[in-house]
């Protein structure tokens, strides 16, 4: 079946420093990639996503590209704020329902000042 | 804003009640919602799909007699953990659709059952 295996948190960075959250996944098929960034007392939202393969998807200065040689998705951002400290979901929705998605177990990003 | 609300965000209930949680979504209808699980350090796992005005698809593995669904219109659905115990404490998120390709979450709801 569908998995998605993304890099275990939590990660502390402080401000400005590069952000790489890595994620790989297994499917059947195509599958649509996304990552998802959950603010304290807030809901799942999509940050960015990446539909076929060599997609670059991006939003708010993050990254990822939809790797199918290495089946990747790894989420990157060049420079933290404090304001980036959130949950990363890496997802994949792989055919059918658009919206039956498939989650890794989240990474608790934390950036400091 | 919001555009999917959950409630409650935080429950505690004894074990052997049953606890409701309500997923809303505020600006627009939405004729399927989704309900998924997140036990500690464990990915977000989808339980069931719930369909207005019909019954709930549940994902293998989970009970349907245990987590009862209702999807009575179009801007509700509701999820209760009847008999719960200890075992069903756990993080429980709803998605909601207006169509397309867009998916809005609640905040969740965290359950602990003692």
């Amino acid at each position: 079946g569908d998995s998605v295996t993304q890099m275990e948190g939590p990660v502390t960075l402080s401000e400005e420093a590069f952000l790489t959250i890595n994620c790989t996944y297994t499917a059947t098929g195509y599958p649509s990639l996304f990552w998802y960034v959950q603010y304290p007392g807030e809901g799942l939202q999509l940050l960015l996503k990446a539909t076929k393969a060599d997609d670059k998807g991006s939003n708010k200065g993050f990254e990822a590209t939809y790797r199918k040689e290495t089946t990747s998705f790894h989420l990157e951002k060049g420079s933290v704020q404090v304001s980036d400290s959130a949950v990363y979901f890496c997802a994949l929705n792989s055919g059918g329902s658009n919206y039956k998605l498939t989650f890794g177990k989240g990474t608790l990003l934390t950036v400091n000042p | 804003g919001a555009v999917v609300s959950q409630h409650p965000s935080w429950v505690i209930c004894k074990s052997g009640t049953s606890v409701k949680i309500e997923c809303r979504s505020l600006d627009f209808q939405a004729t399927t919602m989704f309900w998924y699980r997140q036990f500690p350090k464990q990915s977000l796992m989808l339980m069931a799909t719930s369909n207005e005005g019909s019954k709930a698809t549940y994902e293998q593995g989970v009970e349907k007699d245990k987590f009862l669904i209702n999807h009575a219109s179009l801007t509700l659905s509701t999820l209760t953990v009847t008999s719960a115990h200890p075992e069903d404490s756990s993080f429980y998120i709803c998605s909601a659709t207006p169509g397309g390709d867009t998916i809005y979450f609640g905040e969740g709801s965290w359950l602990t059952v003692v």
